[in-house]
């Protein structure tokens, strides 16, 4: 079975410093895991995803993640935010098995102070 | 311009009166889903549809039909709604692939709310 937990709700941070938003994912096959971004009263658009390259995605926006199978982990990383960052982030998972169905987090809001 | 149009993009209605919220997309996708996101939960799938007249259920499909007679068009029907499914809906699509890698492309949302 799969599913994503998404281990904070809420991050804040101060425009200029690191951002992390962190995800684990649980999965019997192959995953692949995407990161999606909304922005208020928009839709959802992808950040970037890992389909079994390799293990360090690159994104828009100078976001990145990093695949770790030995922590089931897909982190997303910024290392530097900016005022426009501010959205809600979705981890989401699928596999090379039921590649059908997507799996999606409950969602980190992140705020940017400036 | 590429894109996935949903309509309408607010809709209040009353408990059992059926409604359909139609989905389409211009880039010639065959993959087509729903989703309904609630706070706190993410967004969970409704149903998809591989390609014309191949739909399946997600998760949460109790309470939802879809029909998928053309390639760009995937309504959502909720033959008699209750208040639990007052709830903002996306429709996405892709290109099938050989796999998951594919992106989805989100419509803009509709807002929901059954009283």
């Amino acid at each position: 079975a799969q599913s994503v937990t998404q281990l904070d709700s809420h991050v804040s941070v101060s425009e200029g410093t690191p951002v992390l938003l962190r995800c684990n994912y649980s999965s019997s096959y192959s995953p692949s895991l995407f990161w999606y971004v909304q922005h208020p009263n928009k839709g959802l658009q992808l950040l970037l995803k890992y389909t079994s390259a390799a293990t360090l995605v690159k994104g828009i926006n100078g976001f990145e993640a990093e695949f770790k199978k030995s922590e089931t982990s897909f982190h997303l990383t910024k290392p530097s935010a900016h005022m426009s960052d501010a959205a809600e982030y979705f981890c989401v998972v699928s596999d090379q098995v039921n590649f059908n169905k997507f799996y999606f987090g409950s969602g980190t809001k992140l705020n940017v102070k400036p | 311009e590429a894109q996935v149009t949903q309509n309408p993009r607010y809709l209040i209605t009353v408990t059992g009166k059926k409604l359909t919220v139609t989905c389409s997309q211009n880039m010639n996708h065959e993959y087509m889903s729903w989703y309904r996101q609630d706070p706190g939960l993410g967004l969970r799938q409704i149903y998809y549809s591989m390609n014309v007249e191949v739909t399946d259920k997600g998760d949460v499909p109790e309470g939802y039909k879809v029909s998928r007679k053309e390639k760009r068009n995937f309504p959502l029907i909720l033959e008699s709604p209750s208040p639990n499914q007052t709830s903002l809906y996306f429709c996405a699509s892709s290109f099938s692939g050989q796999g998951p890698q594919e992106t989805q492309y989100f419509g803009p949302g509709t807002r929901l709310l059954v009283l």
